[in-house]
């Protein structure tokens, strides 16, 4: 079965501290594809990142990095010296077959 | 670049009315979709389309659910003889093509009394 688990409900770090936020999925396809989505308090999702099942390399965006692994099907998303900015409800998701299917999403806050 | 938009953004209605949403994705999308978001968690998917045809709907999706794509532009999701549990948000995404990043809506807030 498909699923992806988000296993930290919230987290709280003070502006400038580094943060990572965990993603393991779970498919029997062989080609999916990952994504990030941030969702602000304004409350519309907003796309950050997607990998496909087949480019394991780790990406950097600005003070945003993700870390792939297929060996421990994660697709971890950390966010370097966190700004008051980032606080916001992040969703890791999964698109296999022709379903997708989001985590629970884990809630950052950045206390100034 | 107009975004993904929905109409209404609230809808109020009693337990055992129908209610319709609209939703007009990007449009060069020739992929939409339905989520349903309940409060702390993530959106939990209902249907996509690819133009008009209607490719799959979640084995979750109630018979008193229907959605439409009449000529592969905006849609309509239909909620008929609704209940308390479909209180909920329901957002719109579309994309260009399969596998895309998905452009979401301001979504439609459904209160059930």
């Amino acid at each position: 079965a498909q699923k992806v688990t988000q296993a930290q409900t919230e987290i709280s770090v003070v502006e400038k501290e580094d943060v990572t936020l965990d993603c393991v999925y779970e498919t029997r396809d062989t080609t999916y594809y990952l994504f990030w989505y941030k969702q602000p308090p304004s409350g519309e999702l907003v796309f950050l990142i997607r990998r496909n099942s087949f480019d394991e390399q780790n990406e950097i965006s600005g003070r945003y990095s993700w870390n792939f692994q297929k060996s421990t099907s994660s697709f971890n998303f950390t966010i370097t010296a966190s700004q008051v900015v980032d606080s916001a409800v992040y969703f890791c998701a999964l698109s296999s077959g022709n379903q997708f299917y989001f985590g629970t999403g884990t809630s950052l806050t950045v206390i100034p | 670049d107009t975004g993904v938009s929905q109409d209404p953004r609230h809808k109020i209605t009693k337990r055992g009315q129908n209610v319709t949403f609209r939703c007009d994705p990007i449009s060069e999308h020739n992929r939409l979709y339905w989520y349903r978001q309940t409060l702390g968690q993530g959106p939990e998917f209902l249907t996509y389309f690819q133009n008009e045809a209607q490719l799959e709907k979640s084995r979750l999706l109630s018979d008193r659910f229907s959605a439409e794509r009449p000529k592969g532009s905006f849609s309509t999701l239909e909620i008929q003889r609704t209940e308390q549990g479909d209180s909920a948000m329901y957002l719109c995404a579309s994309s260009r093509t399969i596998n895309q990043p998905q452009h979401f809506g301001d979504g439609t807030r459904l209160s059930i009394l």
